[in-house]
């Protein structure tokens, strides 16, 4: 059995500011995990993943997450928010290669103040 | 960067409409998805399949059918629309290795009137 959880469905940053969305995971197998961006009326577009090589993870447009065991913990940071960053963001995790399931959390929208 | 399209991104029908949902991927992936997605809220996985031939339901009880009669082909049809059927559908397709990393199309916004 596998999930995730999303503390705070909506976050606010100003601009500059510090970004980090937070996610909790549980898995019986050792996890593989995954943050994805959504912008408005689009699909969703995958940020990183973790796959047990690195335990810092870096993805695209500037934002990275530290995958912690003992935390179960894979939250997801930017240093300094963009007014582009303001999204919806979804944590992910499977419990493995093949065709095992993918389940996903609920999702936390980011609110950029300039 | 993941390949897959969805047509058409947006359509406004009448009750009782037929319709279908296009979706194609050129990556070769088996494994094929469909979400529906209200404005805000939460993916909820209706169909999914491991391969041509194969569909099985997902974790949300759906009035949606699809078929895989090829590879890179994953259609949606809706025999009769209904308002409540308002949404948006989400069309995936995962990659075995890596965890099943899933890449999404745009997006079909359906909205019944």
């Amino acid at each position: 059995a596998q999930s995730v959880t999303q503390l705070g469905s909506h976050v606010s940053v100003s601009e500059g500011a510090l970004v980090l969305l937070r996610c909790n995971y549980s898995s019986s197998v050792p996890p593989y995990l995954f943050w994805y961006v959504q912008y408005p009326n689009q699909g969703l577009q995958l940020l990183l993943k973790y796959t047990s090589a690195a335990t810092l993870v870096k993805g695209i447009n500037g934002f990275e997450a530290e995958f912690k065991k003992s935390e179960t913990s894979f939250h997801l940071t930017k240093p300094s928010a963009h007014m582009s960053d303001a999204a919806e963001y979804f944590c992910a995790v499977s419990g493995g290669g093949g065709y095992q399931k993918v389940t996903f959390g609920t999702g936390t929208k980011l609110q950029v103040i300039p | 960067e993941a390949d897959i399209y969805q047509t058409p991104r947006y359509l406004v029908i009448g009750t009782g409409k037929k319709i279908t949902l296009e979706c194609s991927q050129t990556m070769g992936h088996d494994k094929m998805y469909w979400y529906q997605q209200d404005p805000g809220m939460e993916l909820h996985l209706i169909h999914y399949s491991y391969g041509v031939n194969s569909t099985e339901k997902g974790d949300l009880s759906s009035e949606s059918t699809v078929s895989r009669i090829r590879t890179e082909h994953f259609p949606l049809t809706l025999e009769s629309a209904r308002p409540s059927h308002t949404s948006q559908y989400l069309c995936a397709s995962s990659e075995p290795n890596s965890g099943n990393t899933i890449y999404f199309g745009e997006g079909s916004w359906l909205t019944v009137v």
